[in-house]
């Protein structure tokens, strides 16, 4: 059964940059899918889309970010990363990985997640 | 940006039936998602393309849409319901995600 595991520092220093990384068990991150992405919440508020990687190497993210976003993927190690730079206080959130399922476009829908890991950013 | 736009509550009472809305310009161009949240926990998808339910959703979760709006339905509502609801589609040329701002479904 195919799981997803966020992990990463829990606190950032305002101005740095927020590094996570999603470990998928279970199965081969190569032949699970062709995408990955990367969700977050901050405490008290909705979903936010961040982005998501193709395996051909295509990014999709979401143009509030997209300055900020890099997420790639490193089949040897089975993991995907998020990173996220310059960030402040608006970027604390929990943050989780995900698996997308594509239908018409390349965005899709979410249908495995991770459990999300809490990253807060303060000085 | 696009935005997705939903109602912040909606209350009903035990058996009674939800309607939650999510409003959106490019939803006739894209397909709609919606996940329930409970406390502490990650989204489940509950209706994807639409309308369509993933297996272990009960039936009484159900997806429509028309033109610009898009409505999640939960027929015979339970306790267990009480969750936050959000919708998720695309913006018009499908190249990032959008989720709506989340509705909280009480039941009385």
């Amino acid at each position: 059964q195919l799981q997803l595991q966020e992990s990463g520092p829990g606190l950032v220093k305002p101005s740095e940059t927020l590094s996570l990384t999603c470990t998928v068990s279970g199965g081969s991150i190569s032949s699970s899918s062709f995408y990955w992405g990367w969700i977050r919440q901050p405490p008290g508020k909705g979903l936010e889309w961040i982005g998501s990687f193709y395996y051909s190497g295509s990014t999709y993210y979401n143009p509030s970010l997209k300055s900020r976003v890099t997420i790639s993927v490193d089949t040897s190690k089975n993991q995907f990363s998020l990173k996220l730079s310059s960030v402040t206080a608006a970027d604390t959130a929990v943050y989780y990985c995900a698996r997308p399922v594509t239908v018409t476009t390349a965005v899709g829908y979410f249908d495995l997640w991770g459990r999300g890991t809490l990253v807060t950013v303060s000085s | 940006s696009y935005e997705l736009t939903q109602p912040p509550s909606v209350s009903v009472s035990p058996g009674q039936t939800a309607r939650i809305t999510c409003s959106g310009d490019a939803l006739p161009k894209q397909y709609a998602y919606w996940y329930q949240q409970k406390p502490g926990q990650a989204p489940v998808l509950v209706i994807y393309k639409d309308s369509e339910r993933p297996s272990g959703i009960p039936e009484r979760f159900s997806g429509s849409s028309s033109g610009t709006t898009v409505t999640l339905t939960i027929s015979g509502v339970q306790a267990e319901d009480e969750a936050d609801y959000y919708c998720q589609s695309a913006d018009s040329s499908g190249t990032y995600g959008v989720f709506g701002g989340g509705t909280k479904l009480t039941v009385l």
